[in-house]
């Protein structure tokens, strides 16, 4: 079965923690995607990758930063973790082309900054 | 600024009913569309696409798109409480792999 991996469902981590979010798609995926989804938001995109080694900005890129070194594996780095920062962040990945097959979403990472 | 609008609900039905629900979207150039099923605290699951006007079924889900009225629908069949979750519409613009979401809507189905 094709997935979408992120490495933790729950983190807590303390403000100013540089924090490493890992997401990996066994799809052979050209492009993936950083959302955060909160309350009444809905999903926001962070930052999107199409190739190794590129990344674009999404939405609300600010306070994260991105690193696509292989084509399966895609980190959301919190460069200074900040409370409002906590969300559920969510990777997705989907094949190249004009979006007609849509996401698969990994499970989602529930992440508390104290 | 693309906009894709849901009744955020929550949407009540009983089982065994057909739960409608609905998404509107603001541009006219707009060419793929998707319903996600999300459960509570869980990622959203991709569970129909739909590119050109008319119905499409999958089992006990059918999509509907009026591009000329700009709507997407997800009609589902003899609702299940285990159909209970949020339902995200998104849509892509041509040339574009990255849709626009709505804010979902809550379905209640209850026994």
């Amino acid at each position: 079965d094709v997935k979408v991996t992120q490495s933790s469902r729950y983190l807590v981590k303390r403000t100013g923690e540089k924090v490493f979010l890992e997401c990996v798609q066994d799809m052979d995926h050209e492009n993936m995607f950083w959302y955060r989804q909160d309350p009444g938001l809905g999903l926001r995109l962070i930052y999107f990758s199409y190739d190794v080694k590129m990344k674009e900005k999404g939405d609300i890129p600010e306070g994260y930063s991105v690193s696509r070194e292989k084509k399966e594996r895609f980190s959301l780095i919190l460069e200074s973790a900040s409370t409002n920062q906590t969300s559920m962040y969510l990777c997705a990945s989907s094949v190249t082309g004009t979006g007609l097959y849509g996401y698969t979403f990994g499970s989602g990472t529930r992440l508390t900054v104290v | 600024q693309k906009e894709v609008e849901q009744n955020s609900g929550p949407l009540s039905v009983p089982e065994g009913a057909i739960a409608s629900l609905n998404c509107t979207y603001s541009d006219r150039g707009s060419q793929s569309f998707f319903w996600y099923r999300q459960y509570s605290g869980k990622s959203p699951e991709l569970i129909m696409f739909i590119y050109s006007n008319g119905d499409k079924e999958d089992g006990r889900f059918t999509a509907q798109l009026n591009k000329a009225s700009q709507y997407v629908s997800l009609l589902i069949r003899d609702s299940q409480p285990s159909d209970s979750a949020t339902y995200l519409c998104a849509v892509t613009t041509g040339g574009s792999y990255i849709p626009t979401f709505g804010r979902g809507t809550s379905l209640i189905v209850h026994p």
